[in-house]
């Protein structure tokens, strides 16, 4: 069974704070996505990748940017908090060289801006 | 751009009674389609997907169906159970983008 682990549940950051939220998953997928979700806007696609050091903007990627250095891990950072970047943090990995797979998600990481 | 519609945003139902959601998109290179679940507090789990060579697919209580030309598709609960009471997300993978994009979300709640 896929299993995609978030490194943290619940986080509380303060205004201008750098921010990493962390992705690892044990399956050898190459393709992995972070997205936020919000009420009444489903999830929207922040980053993704389709390998290692290989990273494609998503629908909203102002304020953010991403790192994966290993292909198990994705790496979301905000690099001074606002709070209009509260919200609920989830990543995703896929097979395939591109995303027409079943994506597999995270727990997910609430996270609150102070 | 492209984009997901999805209908109703609340359903409320009868215990044993069915439920369908529906979903537009709008970018006709698309051709995959999955339905998520999340459980309250839950991770979205796949419960079904269908790619647009197929006109509707079942697995027991749940199918969904597909109409390329109109650009719509559906997922039906039948004899629905108070565990399926969820938040139901469909998303419709775009060919043009090469990113899955999501519906707003449908929350359903199936009364005893």
């Amino acid at each position: 069974d896929v299993k995609v682990t978030q490194s943290s549940r619940y986080l509380v950051k303060r205004t201008g704070e750098k921010v990493f939220l962390e992705c690892v998953q044990d399956m050898d997928h190459e393709n992995m996505f972070w997205y936020r979700q919000d009420p009444g806007l489903g999830l929207r696609l922040i980053y993704f990748s389709y390998d290692v050091k290989m990273k494609e903007k998503g629908d909203i990627p102002e304020g953010y940017s991403v790192s994966r250095e290993k292909k198990e891990r994705f790496s979301l950072i905000l690099e001074s908090a606002s709070t209009n970047q509260t919200s609920m943090y989830l990543c995703a990995s896929s097979l395939g060289g591109n995303s027409n797979q079943p994506q597999h998600f995270g727990d997910g990481t609430r996270l609150s801006i102070l | 751009g492209e984009n997901v519609e999805q209908h109703p945003s609340t359903l409320s139902v009868q215990e044993g009674d069915s439920a369908v959601i529906k979903c537009t998109y709008s970018d006709s290179a698309s051709n995959y389609f999955p339905w998520y679940k999340q459980e309250l507090g839950k991770r979205p789990q796949l419960i079904i997907d269908i790619r647009s060579n197929v006109g509707e697919k079942k697995d027991q209580r749940i199918a969904v169906t597909l109409n390329k030309t109109a650009k719509h598709f559906s997922l039906h609960i039948t004899e629905t159970q108070p565990e399926d009471s969820a938040v139901y997300f469909c998303a419709a993978f775009s060919g043009n983008t090469g990113k899955l994009i999501f519906g707003q979300g449908t929350t359903l709640q199936v009364k005893p």
